[in-house]
């Protein structure tokens, strides 16, 4: 059974850089065909995809916020991260990670979600 | 961006109903179109992939339906534990895009 586990600071003062990671269990990035993706959904709203890392390293960002958004891999911890700059009061969100591919072309596995706030 | 249009986006619904949410996306998707639904504080959780196939583990009482740009979720025979927030996904490029939502809420 894969797992997935989102860590990080729980509070970020605005301007800040957000630094999230997801570790995963049950399953090895190493192995490939799946896309290492981060979602966000803010407080009572829908669900915005943030993008993705592959194994081999190559990134998707969604253009609505390619500009201040890098993902990071480390296949030998089994993990990969979001780092978001410049984080304001609407990047108050909780941040899922989740793996996207395989036959499901879906969104099969998903961490339990962090919710982070960004205040002074 | 396909956009990917959820209707209603809430619903008064009483155990044993059956209940229908509709997606439809700006342009054809064949049949690259999730559902996922969610309970308060947790993280959304696959119900049907592929428009019509249903995930490990889920019960036979979700069904869907659909493919190009209109699709539908069907839940037969609604249980206590469906009560939730249901969400569409567009799998055919990216950005991945979801619906707005549907909330199902006991009558």
């Amino acid at each position: 059974q894969v797992q997935l586990q989102e860590s990080g600071p729980g509070l970020v003062k605005p301007s800040q850089t957000l630094s999230l990671t997801c570790t995963v269990s049950g399953g090895s990035i190493s192995s490939g065909g799946y896309y290492w993706s981060w979602i966000r959904q803010h407080p009572g709203k829908g669900l915005e995809y943030i993008g993705y890392i592959y194994h081999s390293g190559s990134t998707y960002y969604n253009p609505s916020l390619k500009s201040r958004v890098t993902m990071s891999v480390d296949t030998s911890k089994n993990e990969f991260s979001l780092s978001l700059s410049s984080m304001t009061a609407a990047d108050t969100a909780v941040y899922y990670c989740a793996r996207d591919g395989g036959h499901t072309t879906a969104f099969d596995y998903w961490g339990q979600g962090t919710l982070v706030t960004v205040s002074p | 961006d396909i956009q990917v249009a959820q209707s209603p986006s809430s619903l008064s619904a009483s155990v044993g109903d059956r209940v229908t949410i509709t997606c439809r996306a700006s342009q054809s998707i064949s049949n690259y179109l999730n559902w996922y639904h969610q309970k308060p504080g947790t993280a959304p959780k696959l119900l049907i992939y592929g428009a019509s196939s249903l995930q490990s583990g889920v019960p036979s009482r979700f069904t869907g339906s659909g493919s190009g740009t209109d699709f539908t979720l069907t839940i037969s025979g609604l249980q206590p534990e469906d009560f939730a927030t249901y969400f569409c996904q567009q799998s055919y490029n990216t950005p991945r895009t979801f619906g707005q939502g549907t909330k199902v809420e006991i009558k």
